[in-house]
């Protein structure tokens, strides 16, 4: 079974800290997505990488890096959390590029910033 | 425009009934189309997955692709409680890599 595991379930941060969110995944995939889910906006992509040292930014990647030195671990950091940051967040791998690949999920985190 | 809609419900069905859950898609180029599930606290898995249009049944669901209509339909017969979750549908471009475009999620219960 594939496996993706997140760092934290539940995290909540002060306004001004610098988050790091940890992502691994067990089965040698080659990409690896990070995304935030909120009510009404649905997922959202924020960044994705396709091979270690290498990211691509997705649809809101403003506020956020990420950082891949190992093919399992895909980190993404919030280097100053802000109020509008807080949502759950969902890391993701999948095989191979090409359209249409199964993505498979971690539990997620669910971070707030007070 | 969002490049894919879907109805957030609230659903609520009672135990048995046949459920119908739906997106539209605004870009013609999508080529494979997603089911997954998300229970409450758990991430997203995938339940059904077809490629450009027609049918695909897996036991109690099934997945319908319309693409002159840019349509996708969830069918869950015989519904039972355990299928009370949200159901996202998801969409992929064959050539631009492995982006997925999600809708917001429809949320389910079944009541027993």
């Amino acid at each position: 079974d594939v496996k993706v595991t997140q760092s934290s379930r539940y995290l909540v941060k002060r306004t001004g800290e610098k988050v790091f969110l940890e992502c691994v995944q067990d089965m040698d995939h080659e990409n690896m997505f990070w995304y935030r889910q909120d009510p009404g906006l649905g997922l959202r992509l924020i960044y994705f990488s396709y091979d270690v040292k290498m990211k691509e930014k997705g649809d809101i990647p403003e506020g956020y890096s990420v950082s891949r030195e190992k093919k399992e671990r895909f980190s993404l950091i919030l280097e100053s959390a802000s109020t509008n940051q807080t949502s759950m967040y969902l890391c993701a791998s999948s095989q191979a590029a090409g359209g249409g690949d199964e993505q498979y999920f971690g539990p997620g985190t669910r971070l707030t910033v007070t | 425009q969002k490049e894919v809609e879907q109805d957030p419900g609230p659903l609520s069905v009672p135990e048995g009934a046949i459920v119908s859950l739906n997106c539209t898609y605004s870009n013609s180029a999508f080529q494979y189309f997603m089911w997954y599930r998300q229970y409450s606290r758990k991430g997203p898995e995938l339940l059904m997955y077809t490629y450009s249009s027609g049918n695909k049944e897996d036991g109690r669901f099934t997945a319908q692709v319309d693409k002159s209509s840019k349509y996708i339909s969830l069918f869950i017969r015989d519904s039972q409680p355990s299928d009370s979750a949200t159901y996202l549908c998801a969409m992929s471009l064959y050539y631009t890599g492995n982006q997925f475009y999600f809708g917001t999620g429809t949320s389910l219960t079944v009541i027993p």
